[in-house]
């Protein structure tokens, strides 16, 4: 099946710095794809969907300053958070749905970041 | 009300047992899907269905959409079978996902 992977897959970082999260599609190309984050004991909230070469959509509450999205590729999507501070510290998780491979989107592994 | 609606919250199994899981949404919808999430996190896609019913391995999903409702089947459970299982709709919103509050199985042997 279709593979996504994420890098990185964990990482601690200072309050005000910004961290770079990479989603990458390995074996199909991917139209869109979707950014989400996971609190501890709570479900998948969709923060954005990033279309190639287009602007991402935000979803309502989301700050788009503050959640850089990059959709430069039909293979890689980057979602930098900027200014990170303790309350950004969550799961995040990607998915990538592809033409081939309409309505299904496929997974990336996560990436858990603390913000300290 | 959240639009989808998952049950049980916890379910805890002996070894073998069948397990049922259940999932109904508000709105109408293009596709259902079920995905399974381990403690590490990671999230996999195990079925999308807009009707009837489809089998994998142990695992079986059924839908109807009259109902708005659709379960998720756990014949012959196994302690690997321990994880999250999350029903997500899309539809209404093109390909959005919408997600229920998730399933915490625990199969012990």
């Amino acid at each position: 099946g279709a593979v996504v992977s994420q890098h990185p897959s964990w990482v601690i970082c200072k309050s005000g710095t910004s961290v770079k999260i990479e989603c990458r599609s390995l074996d199909f190309q991917a139209t869109t794809m979707f950014w989400y984050r996971q609190f501890p004991k709570q479900s998948l909230m969709l923060m954005a969907t990033s279309n190639e070469g287009s602007k991402a959509t935000y979803e309502q509450g989301v700050e788009k300053d503050k959640f850089l999205i990059n959709h430069a590729s039909l293979t890689l999507s980057t979602l930098t958070v900027t200014s990170a501070h303790p309350e950004d510290s969550s799961f995040y998780i990607c998915s990538a749905e592809g033409l081939a491979v309409q309505e299904t989107q496929y997974f990336g592994p996560g990436t858990r970041l603390l913000v300290l | 009300k959240n639009e989808v609606e998952q049950s049980p919250q916890n379910l805890t199994a002996q070894e073998g047992e069948f397990i049922t899981i259940n999932c109904s949404y508000s709105v109408g919808i293009s596709a259902l899907h079920w995905l399974q999430q381990h403690p590490g996190g990671g999230i996999v896609s195990l079925f999308m269905l807009s009707s009837g019913k489809k089998k994998h391995g142990r695992l079986i999903a059924t839908i109807n959409i009259q109902e708005k409702h659709s379960s998720l089947h756990i014949t012959a459970s196994h302690p690997r079978d321990s994880a999250v299982y999350i029903c997500a709709r899309g539809g209404e919103y093109g390909n959005k996902l919408v997600f229920g509050a998730g399933t915490i199985l625990r199969v012990k042997s």
